[in-house]
């Protein structure tokens, strides 16, 4: 079936650095998401994006947070500065109208 | 605001057995509910969702319904496999607006044994 691409699986970083993760959705999906998961809680909605807009986002995508997608290809997630409370893995998604969402395997992301 | 609970942790059983993972949500619309599975470093595939018309789905053996008197979407299947070791996760989406962001519960990890 159709596919989500993450990369990277995994990322390291010192408290402060700058991080983007990225997201390659379903070729003609048009509806994107981003999740947080903290290690032992549930998956969160942090935001999503059609159009080339933010449609809505949560409580949990604070200011540092921003998201894009240049040149329609991949869709991704900015954290500038990371904090310690970042750490988690980061699920993207991608639907069409309305439809079931896609989800990629997910960018465990570790802030020292 | 929306709420998923599932109230299991882990669920241990033999093969053979039959399956039943709980899951109740609250919510202001009247949302449409799914489950999702998850195997160990894959990513989440959805499994169920429900219908409109109130019919029951079903896949690979599971179906859910949804009681909307009760507020549940409990997931069964008659048998459990070995390969239906997973973690599955609850979810809602409100059925209003152009928003369909997913709600989750906190997930069920399911053993299936010898």
């Amino acid at each position: 079936g159709p596919k989500v691409l993450q990369i990277p699986s995994h990322q390291i970083i010192d408290m402060g650095q700058m991080v983007t993760l990225n997201c390659d959705p379903v070729s003609n999906h048009l509806y994107f998401y981003w999740y947080k998961q903290i290690l032992g809680q549930q998956m969160e909605f942090l935001v999503n994006f059609y159009n080339g807009k933010v449609m809505e986002k949560s409580k949990l995508f604070k200011d540092q947070f921003s998201v894009e997608r240049p040149d329609g290809s991949y869709f991704t997630l900015k954290i500038q500065p990371t904090a310690l409370e970042d750490s988690a893995v980061y699920f993207c998604a991608s639907s069409l109208w309305q439809g079931e969402q896609y989800f990629g395997p997910g960018t465990r992301l570790t802030v020292l | 605001g929306d709420s998923v609970t599932q109230t299991e942790g882990l669920v241990t059983l033999t093969e053979g057995l039959p399956v039943m993972l709980n899951c109740t949500y609250q919510s202001t619309y009247s949302p449409f509910l799914f489950w999702y599975v998850q195997h160990l470093n894959e990513a989440p595939k959805l499994l169920l969702k429900s219908f409109t018309d109130n019919k029951r789905p079903e896949h690979q053996g599971f179906h859910a319904t949804l009681h909307k008197s009760s507020s549940s979407f409990h997931l069964q299947k008659s048998s459990a496999q070995l390969s239906d070791s997973a973690l599955y996760y609850c979810a809602l989406s409100a059925a209003t607006g152009g928003n369909n962001k997913l709600t989750f519960g906190q997930g069920t990890v399911l053993s299936v044994i010898p």
